[in-house]
């Protein structure tokens, strides 16, 4: 089955400073990989997201690459600022048609002021 | 996107008492529906994935009997925590499946249960 792994854990950035978490897949097949942001006491929401048949996608400051040959994805977020403070999980697709997602473990991130 | 409520937010109860978690779509029939539990500083763990009209399908090692699971409805979704314990305190949260341009689950913000 499919598994994600999720790197780093825990990341500091200075406020305005890129952030990257990177994000690796096992099932070649996989075909749709969301990102999901989850502040604390709350449910996740969906930042942004990309299809397999997709390189880049781009939203503002945020943004995911995916290499589909290193089956990978990061999630890139520029100019960071402090509301960006949050944990966020990578997830995969399964391809068994259940419509369920395999989620990395999650990377803590701060922005620093 | 999608609005999906929860309710409870929050809720304490007793050892041995039975608790009941709704989610609800606020803006489309979702037939399919997940129910995750998320403990502290955890990733989410799939528990069941519940559909519309039909027995949920539970995840291996989820007992069927203590999380009960109704998907009477195409915005409705109950789970029953059934003779809860402290050890099934948690952050249980729900997600709607939107099927379209993208295959996209919409999540809920959440049920936090403590059981004393």
């Amino acid at each position: 089955g499919e598994n994600v792994e999720q790197h780093p854990s825990t990341l500091s950035v200075q406020e305005g400073d890129s952030a990257v978490i990177k994000c690796t897949y096992s099932d070649s097949a996989s075909n749709y990989f969301p990102w999901y942001k989850q502040e604390l006491g709350k449910g996740p929401q969906l930042i942004i997201d990309i299809r397999s048949n997709v390189g880049e996608k781009k939203d503002q400051r945020i943004a995911v690459t995916l290499n589909k040959t290193a089956k990978h994805f990061s999630l890139h977020i520029t100019e960071t600022q402090p509301e960006d403070s949050a944990v966020y999980f990578c997830a995969a697709s399964e391809t068994s048609g259940t419509y369920k997602y395999i989620f990395g473990t999650g990377t803590r991130l701060k922005v620093l002021a | 996107g999608a609005v999906v409520s929860q309710h409870p937010s929050r809720v304490i109860c007793k050892s041995g008492t039975s608790v009941k978690i709704e989610c609800r779509s606020l803006d489309f029939q979702a037939t399919t529906m997940f129910w995750y539990r998320q403990f502290p500083k955890q990733s989410l763990m799939l528990m069941a994935t519940s559909n519309e009209g039909s027995k949920a399908t539970y995840e291996q090692g989820v007992e069927k009997d203590k999380f009960l699971i109704n998907h009477a409805s195409l915005t409705l979704s109950t789970l029953t925590v059934t003779s809860a314990h402290p050890e099934d305190s948690s952050f249980y949260i729900c997600s709607l499946y939107r099927q379209g341009l993208t295959d996209t689950q919409y999540f809920g913000p959440g049920t936090r249960l403590t059981v004393l």
